[in-house]
């Protein structure tokens, strides 16, 4: 089944204790992103990725890293969680890229992961 | 920034009723999408309709584009319990996204459907 997988689903923590977000799609997608969904706000993009070793910032960076060493996989970091970094956070994967004749950006969406930062 | 604007945000109706939703844009876009979120859940992608289009339709959805008024509206027929969900329109514009490939979401119409 083709899809978009996050690990964890749930997970509560403490600032400053640094932590990881996966990310894993199966398509093949050259396209990747992470979004995080606050109530008022919607969805804001944290990080893209073109293709394997090829990320940058979007609208939301400060306080995340992301890697893209594998095509499959695009995990998110946080170095030293805050408050502020409380959110729902989801994954998407875009086949092709912006400049190929594949692209229509239609993003296939993960889970989620439900982040508490006390 | 979110440029595509839901209305109305909260929607009522009885089973078997239409549910029309509209999303104002404010620049000039290549496409536009529907999606769909269950409470909490990852978004789902319903329709895509290119600026070149004016009406597409898939299923019980019916979605329309008008890039004058820089509107679209989301008709779902016959409505079911299980349409009960929040929609999101989301644009991917010329300006805004550039290179980055980024969608820019409405702040979406959340739809219950009353069996």
């Amino acid at each position: 089944e083709a899809q978009v997988t996050q690990n964890p689903r749930y997970l509560i923590t403490v600032t400053g204790k640094k932590l990881t977000v996966t990310c894993s799609q199966n398509m093949n997608h050259e396209y990747m992103s992470w979004y995080r969904q606050d109530p008022g706000l919607g969805l804001r993009q944290i990080y893209y990725s073109m293709n394997v070793e090829v990320t940058d910032k979007g609208d939301v960076p400060e306080g995340y890293k992301v890697s893209r060493k594998e095509k499959r996989n695009f995990p998110l970091i946080l170095e030293s969680p805050s408050p502020n970094q409380t959110s729902l956070y989801f994954c998407a994967s875009t086949r092709g890229g912006p400049q190929g004749p594949l692209w229509n950006n239609e993003q296939f969406f993960g889970p989620g992961t439900r982040l508490t930062v006390l | 920034s979110q440029q595509g604007e839901e209305d109305p945000q909260a929607l009522s109706i009885q089973e078997g009723e239409n549910a029309t939703m509209n999303c104002s844009y404010k620049t000039s876009i290549n496409n536009l999408q529907w999606y769909r979120q269950n409470s909490g859940r990852g978004l789902v992608h319903l329709i895509l309709i290119r600026s070149n289009e004016r009406e597409k339709h898939s299923g019980r959805l019916r979605v329309t584009l008008d890039t004058s008024k820089k509107s679209s509206s989301l008709l779902i027929t016959a409505s079911r319990a299980a349409d009960t969900a929040s929609y999101f329109c989301a644009t991917d514009n010329t300006h805004g996204s550039g290179n980055t490939g980024k969608l820019i979401f409405g702040q979406g119409t959340t739809l219950q459907v009353k069996p």
